[in-house]
């Protein structure tokens, strides 16, 4: 049983769509990481939230901490081909600060 | 400014066969960690460090060994290779609650 889930797993859609992807536990967390990876790369740091319910926004890439610090979603806006990736949820539980868990991640494709 | 450095890129080791991974980074960071990442199981944590001396077990810790004698240099090392341990291995490090800089990665076959 994954610490953090991640839904959908795949996500197929055309340039210009928006799209949301979630991330969820049942255990509270300190802070939540996102992340996109490509092919053959290191995943990169997109955002961290550190505080229920903070909403941050990079260009068309908008992400949430859930009140209760126990999900996140990622919005993106207008999505283009470039946005294709596997996008990684990862965070550190209030219980064990020092260990960060990932997500299974999300593989979103943008078709032009 | 190089980040977080991994090598080597690609090794095929037979099983039973030892070997250290090296990972260095130049940024200062006190934490750095070990994942191995397989298909629809996103990364999992090995070993992770919070500083120089101090080592700790993460999810899938068994087959491997770390150290941390100083700041900059986190190797992991493989006791006696084992096919499940065929995979893709990162390095990161991050400072306090900032978000982790990983290295480019170790793919592994172990046959």
């Amino acid at each position: 049983t994954q610490l953090l889930e991640q839904s959908p797993q795949f996500l197929s859609i055309q340039e210009g769509e928006n799209l949301t992807v979630y991330c969820n536990s049942s255990s509270v967390f300190s802070s939540l990481q996102w992340y996109r990876q490509e092919p053959g790369e290191g995943p990169v740091l997109l955002v961290t939230v550190v505080t229920g319910g903070e909403v941050k926004k990079l260009k068309r890439l908008t992400f949430q901490f859930g009140d209760a610090r126990k999900d996140s979603s990622l919005h993106i806006t207008a999505a283009q081909p470039g946005d294709t990736g596997l996008y990684l949820c990862a965070g550190a539980r209030w219980t064990s600060y020092d260990k960060v868990i990932f997500g299974p991640g999300t593989s979103l494709s943008v078709i032009p | 400014n190089a980040g977080v450095t991994q090598t080597p890129k690609f090794q095929v080791l037979k099983t039973g066969q030892s070997m250290t991974l090296q990972c260095a980074q130049d940024m200062n960071h006190e934490y750095m960690s070990w994942y191995r990442q397989d298909p629809g199981m996103g990364l999992r944590l090995i070993h992770y460090s919070v500083g120089a001396g101090i080592t700790d077990q993460g999810e899938v810790p068994n087959g491997y060994n770390v150290s941390r004698s100083t700041t900059e240099d986190f190797p992991l090392r493989l006791l006696s290779a084992a096919p499940s341990q065929t995979s893709v291995y990162f390095c990161a490090s991050r400072q306090g609650s900032y978000g982790y800089t990983f290295g480019s990665g170790t793919r592994l076959t172990v046959v």
